[in-house]
């Protein structure tokens, strides 16, 4: 079935280092990916809607310079958190949309658990 | 603006019960609605997805109803195991790339 994924599974950084987290569609093609964040027991927001090909769309409140979404190929998305500073900790993750087929709707990576220190 | 919402917020059953768990949506325009299971820690697993056309689907032990007239869904989980102790997450899909998603009910089956 449609896969994706996501690496890496955490990371701990220092405040004012760059982290990228990569999201890769492995047996399908990804025009659109997503990417969302998760506090401690709240639910999914999403961030930004990267396109293969073309800059990404933010959420209102979002900040495009520090979320840096690059997705060069139609099988990857990555996010770059930039100057990262201890609120940035959180849960990210990534979807595709899988199309039609047995596996239509949405697939979800197993997310990033960025801890700034 | 769609807004979601899951009732309870948690919810501890003896294994072996059927339960079921509730969603809500204030905006009936919806292309689909779909039912998420999250581990802690851990990403989404898709559980089932229910076309805005259909009124229910069902997958193994768990069936998942819309009515989209009213706003409603229900996952029904039959004969509950602990192994199912998780959060579960319902979405709407409202447009193209639009996924609205509730807060979540953590379920917990004790053995």
């Amino acid at each position: 079935g449609a896969v994706v994924s996501q690496h890496p599974s955490r990371v701990i950084c220092k405040s004012g280092t760059s982290v990228k987290i990569e999201c890769r569609s492995l047996d399908f093609q990804a025009t659109t990916m997503f990417w969302y964040r998760q506090f401690p027991k709240q639910s999914l927001m999403l961030m930004a809607t990267s396109n293969e090909g073309s800059k990404a769309t933010y959420e209102q409140g979002v900040e495009k310079d520090k979320f840096l979404i690059n997705h060069a190929s139609l099988t990857l998305s990555t996010l770059t958190v930039t100057s990262a500073h201890p609120e940035d900790s959180s849960f990210y993750i990534c979807s595709a949309w899988t199309g039609a087929g047995p596996n239509y709707g949405y697939t979800f990576g197993s997310g990033t658990r960025l801890t700034v220190v | 603006k769609q807004e979601v919402t899951q009732i309870p917020a948690a919810l501890s059953v003896p294994e072996g019960e059927n339960l079921v768990l509730n969603c809500s949506f204030t905006d009936s325009a919806i292309y689909n609605l779909q039912w998420f299971r999250q581990d802690p820690g851990k990403g989404l697993t898709s559980l089932l997805l229910i076309q805005s056309s259909q009124r229910e689907q069902t997958s193994g032990r768990l069936n998942a109803s819309l009515d989209k007239s009213s706003g409603r869904s229900t996952l029904y989980i039959a004969a509950s195991q602990p192994g199912d102790s998780a959060t579960y997450l319902c979405a709407v899909q409202t447009g193209a790339n639009n996924l609205f998603f509730g807060t979540g009910t953590r379920l917990t089956v004790i053995p």
